[in-house]
């Protein structure tokens, strides 16, 4: 596609409930990033692949969080047992190789934890 | 430890020119990002320095100083359409971005 997009766009789930977000990056991008930003705030590293393996995982908040990438393409980020302070917009972006290169984001999700 | 400053907010008339600082103190530097977000929307990308300089792309314009840590970003010719939250970025010798809180910009007529 034109873009990195993101599915769903919102979500609402009751606290303890699971959740997966998923991201779809542009074509031939080999580098993936999770960032978790919160109303009023500047986003946060979660965690990045490079095709398919997960290099940092460093930004995850806790293990109830697990990022995948299985093929390299499609990344998936899961969240279990929810909870109120994981409520935030979750952006994926992507880049081609090479570290000159600008990060592109998909337009979020927005989660809600009641 | 990491750490990237920039004003929370500031307000500006249409028309007019706007500075935006940021300082960093990161423990690695490869690339210093401004990126753009509309409220409810994704950043989208603005500019890149690497180097000490001025970077010109039109109504903006980024400076870097590696020495001292600092950066700016300079909006020219203000239009209400610029109206948004800036974010200054580091990235770090891994990759990723670190982000300072943003700059809400508000442009007034």
């Amino acid at each position: 596609g034109a873009g990195v997009s993101q599915s769903p766009r919102y979500k609402v789930a009751k606290r303890g409930q699971d959740v997966a977000l998923r991201c779809d990056p542009i074509s031939g991008h080999v580098s993936l990033f999770w960032y978790q930003q919160a109303l009023g705030q500047g986003p946060e590293f979660l965690t990045y692949f490079q095709n398919e393996a997960q290099l940092d995982k460093s930004g995850l908040p806790s293990d109830r969080f697990f990022a995948e990438r299985p093929e390299g393409s499609v990344s998936t980020l899961k969240i279990q047992r929810t909870q109120q302070e994981d409520s935030a917009v979750y952006l994926c972006a992507t880049q081609r190789g090479g570290a000159g290169n600008e990060q592109f984001f998909g337009p979020g999700t927005r989660l809600t934890v009641l | 430890g990491q750490n990237i400053d920039q004003p929370t907010e500031m307000t500006a008339t249409e028309g007019a020119i706007v500075q935006i600082n940021c300082t960093y103190q990161t423990s690695g530097f490869n690339g210093l990002f401004w990126y753009q977000q509309h409220a409810g929307e994704a950043p989208t990308f603005l500019s890149y320095n690497v180097l000490d300089g001025l970077e010109e792309k039109g109504r903006f314009s980024s400076f870097l100083s590696r020495s001292k840590g600092y950066s700016y970003l300079l909006l020219k010719e203000l239009q209400m359409k610029d109206s948004a939250s800036y974010l200054c970025a580091v990235r770090d010798l891994g990759g990723k971005l670190i982000f300072g809180q943003g700059t809400e910009l508000s442009v007034k007529p």
